[in-house]
């Protein structure tokens, strides 16, 4: 059974800081990782994928991924009010090195104080 | 920019009936997904559906459900006798394709309560 841990939160950071969120995964054989923004009552909404170990930078985004230790995080910098959201991390189904049969963690709640 | 929409975005039920949950993906994609939200609890996959059939779906998908795309533009999720556990948000997403670079996109989901 795959499985995705997310520190659940509530995480509070301030206005203008990087907010750090973790996530690590028990198939050592997952290839592509995802990060979900949430806001509350809405869908689910992708902010970045990453399949290479290493940084990836959209924008204020940076997602990072280790494969030897099984965890991706994803940096938010200038943070802002707006982000204010549940970050959800994915992991395709076994086998699935694309967006199929994703399994999500239970998502970290971020507040920003401005 | 082209959307997911479902309908209806509040659905009332009782146990034992039938519910029809409908989703119109974007028109050029041809994967369509079904995923659960139980509410406080994780997103959960459900099933996944490609040239007019199922192709893959979870444990959570037993005989009490169903999928169907009925014409080229609607993607149903039928629950013949729903229990009370089944309330939860009902998401239909649509891609593209498979690969890692080919996003989901989400509706913006069916809460379903049963009472």
């Amino acid at each position: 059974q795959k499985e995705v841990e997310q520190n659940s939160g509530p995480l509070s950071v301030p206005e203008g800081a990087i907010a750090s969120l973790n996530c690590t995964y028990s198939d050592r054989g997952s290839q592509s990782f995802f990060w979900y923004r949430q806001y509350s009552g809405k869908s689910p909404e992708l902010i970045m994928f990453i399949y290479s170990n290493g940084d990836k930078e959209d924008g204020r985004f940076t997602a990072q991924l280790n494969k030897a230790s099984q965890y991706v995080s994803l940096l938010i910098r200038d943070s802002q009010p707006s982000d204010s959201a549940t970050y959800l991390c994915a992991v395709p189904g076994p086998s699935n090195f694309g967006n199929e049969k994703l399994t999500f963690g239970t998502g970290t709640r971020l507040t920003i104080i401005p | 920019e082209p959307e997911v929409t479902q309908t209806p975005s509040h659905q009332v039920t009782q146990m034992g009936q039938e519910v029809i949950l409908r989703c119109v993906p974007i028109s050029n994609h041809l994967y369509f997904y079904w995923y659960r939200q139980i509410l406080g609890q994780k997103v959960e996959f459900l099933v996944s559906f490609y040239n007019n059939e199922i192709s893959e779906k979870s444990e959570i998908f037993d005989d009490q459900f169903s999928v169907e795309r009925p014409d080229g533009s609607n993607f149903t999720l039928k629950i013949r006798s729903t229990k009370l556990e089944d309330s939860a948000m009902y998401f239909c997403a649509s891609s593209g394709g498979t690969e890692f670079n080919s996003p989901l996109h989400f509706g913006n989901g069916t809460r379903l309560t049963v009472t």
